[in-house]
């Protein structure tokens, strides 16, 4: 079975460019959730979905930050315009049910914004 | 091995020996938690996971304990391999809402 999939895993770019991040999550998950993982701060909740719909971006660091979810199996974290700050490793999950059950983590795109 | 600060904490174990790596954990609203494991370069992958009406399960080679009493939350690994060294997350949520993460614990196994 093919787990969550994540792309691009690797991606260096300069500051001020836009970033675009993809998610396709496992079929049949109904939550999917985005999180930033640094070595300061360890794993950040940054957004998260239920039934392809926006349930509580709270953690979105500020107005740079954007998720859709345009469908089920589909979803982009982008990052316009870039900041070094935003260099990190953003991993995408996804999980049946929001609050039983584990969550079902991508790979990470790992980020570098020089 | 609880995390503190910027730095991860690390247990260093010599291969068969049983590993314990604790987390304390904030929420007294928390019913759910949840051990991961991270490798190197790869996402957090399920270890195992307890609810708060229960204070030990146990899986293969692995077993949680939960203390709600002082909120603590620990993973013990019987007979550590190398293939065990990574970082470990535990994770809490309170009712239907998103797992908060710890900051995590390495393991070393020592061969």
């Amino acid at each position: 079975d093919a787990g969550v999939i994540q792309s691009p895993r690797h991606e260096v770019t300069e500051m001020g460019q836009e970033v675009t991040l993809r998610c396709k999550p496992i079929s049949g998950h109904d939550y999917l959730f985005w999180y930033r993982q640094t070595m300061m701060r360890g794993l950040e909740l940054l957004i998260y979905f239920n039934n392809n719909v926006p349930i509580d971006d709270s953690g979105m660091p500020e107005d740079r930050f954007s998720a859709k979810m345009p469908n089920a199996s589909f979803s982009t974290l982008k990052i316009q315009p870039s900041e070094p700050r935003d260099s990190a490793v953003y991993f995408c999950a996804s999980s049946i049910g929001g609050s039983t059950g584990e969550l079902f983590f991508g790979e990470g795109s790992r980020l570098t914004v020089l | 091995g609880e995390s503190v600060g910027l730095h991860l904490p690390t247990l260093s174990v010599q291969e068969g020996d049983n590993s314990i790596i604790n987390c304390a954990y904030s929420n007294s609203a928390s019913d759910y938690f949840i051990w991961y494991k991270q490798e190197s370069g790869k996402g957090p992958q399920f270890i195992i996971d307890i609810r708060s009406n229960m204070d030990k399960r146990q899986g293969q080679r692995v077993t949680v304990l939960l203390n709600k009493t002082v909120k603590h939350l620990s993973l013990q690994i019987a007979a550590t391999q190398p293939g065990d060294s990574a970082v470990y997350f535990c994770a809490e949520r309170a009712g239907n809402t998103p797992l908060v993460f710890g900051k995590g614990t390495r393991l070393s196994v020592i061969a």
